[in-house]
Parts: structure tokens; C-alpha cells; sequence
């Protein structure tokens, strides 16, 4: 157990829909990330929240938005959802923000799109 | 092309075997270099990292680095079925940037 956990675990869902995914970093951890794992993309950076701002941006779409809050959970809001935003989301969390502070993953989301 | 180029196997083998596992890269900025493993419906864990060329080795585990040809390896000594995952490389490009960029994986079997 990474200490990471995220919810809910299964999200089916149709398209055009939002939904919200959560996740609540390890204890004290200040950085939280959101990665999106599919079949052909493998596992791919989205967005990074530092105690509360933004940090780095990467392949996430302008349908997708986040935010991390003063107690440091953060929210994946996915909308106008598409068959091909099947994936499974992932959280993981860090101390600080630098690339040799061990990210710890969550269990993931998955997230259906029917 | 990928900045991070992975065989996706599976790769299957006997157990004690020596294992090894590959990733090579396009991009000679990237300085730091992880081995992930995953565990089919869980999320990845971090294994090893190494900063810049050179070995470094945790049990059964070693990581190499060779920056002159873009290329990381993981081996594992003495497999078990327990090993039995995902392996994914990652990188990042320097110390104050913590955006991973992994590599898609490589499934690995080992059989009793």
C-alpha cells in the first residue's frame, strides 16, 4: 500500500459526459501528479500541483482540469468525455517536486466511457 | 518517434533465470532514469533510479545506463514468479523537473 489512495476505483460513464476523480496524496507529501495509462499510450504525465499551484503541464486536454486544495487532495475534472478517455487514471504523490523524489502511486481509476 | 521506446514482450522465462529488461531514448537531455514495476491492477512502484551514465545495484537488482548510445537496462538476478510484472523505464531531465516521461513496458513472465 503506497499510502496514495484515490477514488472511486470503477467509474462507467457514457459520452459527452464530467466526471471527477479524487485523490488524497500520502501524509505530508506537498506534490500530487495525474497520469492517464492507456493500451496504445502506456502512461502519460498530465498535469503536477505543488502545495496548491501549478507546476507542469503535460499531455492533458482542455476538456480535463485539476486542482489541488489547502488540505492537498486533488480533483481530475474529465468533461465532454469521449470513448477514447477510456483509461485508467492514475494519482501519485511526493514529498517535494524534484525528479529524484520517489513518486508513490495510487491504486488507480478506471474510467469507462460507453 | 517516441521519446522513450520500449518492447512491450511479453517476455517469458524460467524461473532463476537472468533477466533483461531495455529502454532506449531520443532525447540526450533527459538525465535521471527509473525502473518502475507494476502489478497487474495496481499502480507502478518505483524499483531503482540512477542519475547520469554508470551501474547501480539494489539485491537482485541493476540498473546501467549508457548515455552515449541512449540506452537503460534493468537485470534481474535469480528471477522469481514474484517478479512476474510490468517493468516500466522512465525519465526525467533534470533535478528541479519532475515530469516523467515513461516508457509503455514491458510484461514479464517468469514461470516456476
Amino acid at each position: 500500500d503506497s499510502g496514495v489512495t484515490q477514488t472511486p476505483k470503477h467509474l462507467i460513464t457514457a459520452t459527452g459526459q464530467r466526471v471527477t476523480l479524487r485523490c488524497s496524496p500520502r501524509s505530508g507529501d506537498l506534490s500530487v501528479y495525474w497520469y492517464q495509462q492507456s493500451l496504445d499510450q502506456g502512461l502519460q504525465f498530465l498535469i503536477h500541483y505543488y502545495n496548491g499551484e501549478e507546476r507542469a503541464k503535460g499531455n492533458i486536454l482542455e476538456r480535463f482540469s485539476a486542482q489541488q486544495f489547502p488540505d492537498l487532495h486533488s480533483e481530475l475534472n474529465l468533461s465532454s468525455l469521449e470513448l477514447g478517455d477510456s483509461a485508467l487514471y492514475f494519482c501519485a504523490s511526493s514529498a517535494l517536486s524534484g525528479a529524484t523524489d520517489t513518486q508513490y502511486f495510487g491504486p488507480g481509476t478506471r474510467l469507462t466511457v460507453l | 518517434q517516441k521519446e522513450v521506446e520500449q518492447d512491450p514482450g511479453p517476455l517469458s522465462v524460467p524461473e532463476g533465470a537472468i533477466v533483461s529488461l531495455n529502454c532506449t531514448y531520443s532525447n540526450s537531455a533527459f538525465q535521471y532514469f527509473m525502473w518502475y514495476r507494476q502489478y497487474s491492477r495496481k499502480g507502478p512502484e518505483l524499483l531503482m533510479y540512477t542519475y547520469s551514465s554508470g551501474n547501480k545495484e539494489d539485491g537482485r537488482f541493476t540498473a546501467q545506463v549508457d548515455k552515449s548510445s541512449k540506452y537503460i537496462s534493468l537485470f534481474i538476478r535469480d528471477s522469481q514468479p514474484s517478479d512476474s510484472a510490468t517493468y516500466l523505464c522512465a525519465m526525467s531531465y533534470y533535478s528541479g523537473y519532475s515530469t516523467l516521461t515513461f516508457g509503455k513496458g514491458t510484461m514479464l513472465l517468469v514461470s516456476p
